[in-house]
């Protein structure tokens, strides 16, 4: 099983550009995440879907956009990209809040704004 | 607001035991977690213990939770280079929405020495 594959893996971006990053799971889960990783400061979520068509605000929404038009797939939008979203930034999926709560990652997107 | 922490760097020698230490605040926590991020990967979830249990243990991993000062650790015996890592405690709770909402502390980089 592929489990969660995120694309692309590296990005380089000049400040004002956009671009979206990818996350894909097969594992049918309903719940899916975009997490932001920076040194020092652990894991940060920045937008979440509890199900296909449904997305919410994370504790550090702002600059960021996402869609869940199909249950498999969880996209990430950067509008107008900027240095402080330089960060490796990860999709996670669970099942939700029925079980033990297992969150199950991509290997990470590192996105560098130049 | 939920807020869990956890010292930034542990250096053990190879075969002695490492502890690893996590305060978190939100005491309706039903699940907490230790997830393990090797260099250039996602996270991984190592462990995790039911909020009714003070302890769990699984070969060589013991997590030991102490509810009445949000106190969670982790202990490696018998510690080998493999583990050398980022280890995450994280704990699960609702969010505002009833969503489930993971938080994670800042990772303690996990350092064995041969």
């Amino acid at each position: 099983n592929a489990g969660v594959t995120q694309t692309p893996k590296f990005r380089v971006l000049k400040t004002g550009q956009s671009m979206t990053l990818l996350c894909a799971q097969d594992m049918n889960h309903e719940y899916m995440y975009w997490y932001r990783q920076d040194p020092g400061m652990g894991l940060r979520l920045i937008h979440y879907s509890v199900g296909e068509g449904t997305t919410a605000k994370g504790e550090v929404p702002d600059g960021y956009n996402v869609s869940r038009l199909k249950k498999q797939n969880f996209l990430l939008g950067l509008e107008s990209a900027a240095p402080s979203q330089t960060s490796v930034y990860f999709c996670a999926s669970s099942r939700g809040v029925t079980n033990t709560g297992e969150l199950f990652f991509g290997e990470g997107s590192r996105l560098t704004v130049l | 607001g939920e807020d869990v922490e956890q010292s930034l760097f542990l250096s053990v020698r190879e075969g002695d035991s490492s502890v690893i230490n996590c305060t978190y605040t939100d005491s309706s926590s039903t699940y907490l977690y230790w997830y393990k991020q090797e260099p250039g990967a996602g996270l991984q979830l190592l462990t995790y213990i039911f909020s009714n249990m003070d302890m769990k243990q699984d070969q060589r991993l013991t997590v030991l939770l102490n509810k009445k000062d949000k106190h969670l650790s982790l202990r490696i015996a018998d510690t080998q280079t493999g583990d050398s890592a980022i280890y995450f405690c994280a704990e699960n709770g609702r969010g505002s929405g009833g969503y489930q909402k993971v938080t994670f502390g800042t990772g303690t980089k996990l350092q064995v020495i041969p």
